[in-house]
């Protein structure tokens, strides 16, 4: 199988402080992983794909510094939102693809965290 | 950049008819087109996927077309029942690349 977890899922925290998302994949090493983030009524938006061993690459628009992504492992990846603010608040995803799979373009999901910033 | 176009945004049909979505890219260089069903707070299933060397696929009562000259994609569904209702979404990606999502489409099956 390619199963994806993501913890917490779901957070509410006061606007200023940080959140800290983690995505694992269970059964699988991933070298690349990615983030979405998704608000109501609307579609997946990719921020930013996480590299083990280096730098996360950040779609255009995506503050880095204040979604700061590790992927220290190949099964786990984090994204920090740093001083959260309810402009935030949204529904954010990881995904994987699985490279040892027959279908090493499939990208399997996580379960999603829903954050809600007061 | 890459954007990907999904028509309609909502499609309601009656329990036991077809429905079909559409979705246009813009890479050329895009070789792989799955399709995702997501209800509510929950994560997108894929319901079927179809790669750039293929021009149609079926699994039971969904079908995915794909056009590569025109670059478009289209999702059928038959036989449509209560529970296909949902929002689903295309994507395009090249390979293991990053997916470009569609807007998605809310479609309501009235029984």
């Amino acid at each position: 199988g390619a199963v994806v977890s993501q913890h917490p899922s779901w957070v509410i925290c006061k606007s200023g402080t940080s959140v800290k998302i983690e995505c694992r994949s269970l059964d699988f090493q991933a070298t690349t992983m990615f983030w979405y983030r998704q608000f109501p009524k609307q579609s997946l938006m990719l921020m930013a794909t996480s590299n083990e061993g280096s730098k996360a690459t950040y779609e255009q628009g995506v503050e880095k510094d204040k979604f700061l992504i590790n992927h220290a492992s190949l099964t786990l990846s984090t994204l920090t939102v740093t001083s959260a603010h309810p402009e935030d608040s949204s529904f954010y995803i990881c995904s994987a693809n699985n490279p040892t799979s027959g279908r090493v373009d499939t990208q399997y999901f996580g379960p999603g965290t829903r954050l809600t910033v007061l | 950049g890459e954007n990907v176009e999904q028509h309609p945004s909502t499609l309601s049909v009656q329990e036991g008819d077809s429905a079909v979505i559409k979705c246009t890219y813009s890479d050329s260089a895009s070789n792989y087109f799955p399709w995702y069903k997501q209800e509510l707070g929950k994560r997108p299933q894929l319901i079927i996927d179809i790669r750039s060397n293929v021009g149609e696929k079926k699994d039971q009562r969904i079908a995915v077309t794909l056009n590569k000259t025109a670059k478009h994609f289209s999702l059928h569904i038959t036989e449509t029942q209560p529970e296909d209702s949902a929002v689903y979404f295309c994507a395009a990606s090249r390979g293991t690349d990053k997916l470009i999502f569609g807007t998605g489409t809310r479609l309501q099956v009235f029984p």
